[in-house]
């Protein structure tokens, strides 16, 4: 089945350090979605992207849609201790029949040393 | 967030027994699903809803039943509970369409033990 693979599984980073986190998909997606989730919370949606090499920021997070829709980035710059969490980008396909199917990678887990 | 509600928050329970949690919401939202977390694979699809009585499986239905009666309950069972369900399981509904999309909102979570 669909595949969304995310790498690394885990981060750790220095504090105001950036770094980026990849999503990729073995097919092509109508849109792809960002999470973030808080230790011990549940996970909160951040952004969607949805046309081909789209790019979108919120403050520090630059999030990008790969041109071929199957792949996705998310690049944090000046990393801070709020930042800490689990990222998961989630890749929507249209199924043959028509329907709409969210595929959710693994998941990356960022901890920040301050 | 969008009125979500899981219950009960945390459970405990023997093999072999049923269990059934819940999914309450309050803006009539027609999209509900049910997703199970756990350690190194993400989150997986169970069961999700696209309206009253209107139902499909995931991508890990195996062992789980839904029901939605009414637009704002969506209950998930395990029929037999086995320790392979123990898991923390998270109620989302979908907000929006097209350009209004506003993602997946998730419950606060159920973690479900099983001994």
């Amino acid at each position: 089945g669909q595949q969304v693979m995310q790498i690394p599984q885990y981060q750790h980073v220095q504090e105001g350090e950036d770094f980026t986190t990849y999503c990729n998909s073995s097919t092509t997606l109508s849109n792809i979605q960002w999470y973030k989730q808080r230790p011990g919370g549940h996970p909160v949606f951040l952004i969607q992207l949805v046309k081909s090499g789209e790019v979108k920021k919120q403050k520090r997070l630059t999030f990008q849609f790969g041109e071929a829709k199957k792949n996705s980035s998310l690049h944090i710059t000046a990393t801070q201790t709020t930042d800490v969490g689990t990222y998961f980008c989630a890749g929507m396909r249209i199924t043959q029949g028509g329907s709409e199917k969210l595929v959710f990678g693994k998941g990356m887990k960022l901890t920040v040393n301050p | 967030d969008a009125g979500i509600t899981q219950s009960p928050r945390h459970k405990v329970t023997e093999t072999g027994t049923p269990v059934t949690l819940r999914c309450h919401q309050t803006e009539n939202h027609r999209y509900m699903y049910w997703y199970r977390q756990d350690p190194g694979h993400g989150l997986r699809l169970i069961h999700y809803s696209y309206g009253v009585k209107d139902t499909d499986k995931g991508e890990v239905s195996d062992g789980y039943s839904v029901s939605r009666s009414k637009t704002e309950d969506f209950l998930l069972t395990l029929e037999s509970a086995t320790s392979s369900q123990t898991s923390v399981y998270f109620c989302a509904i979908s907000e929006g369409t097209g350009e209004y999309w506003r993602g997946y909102t998730f419950g606060s979570g159920t973690r479900l033990t099983v001994v």
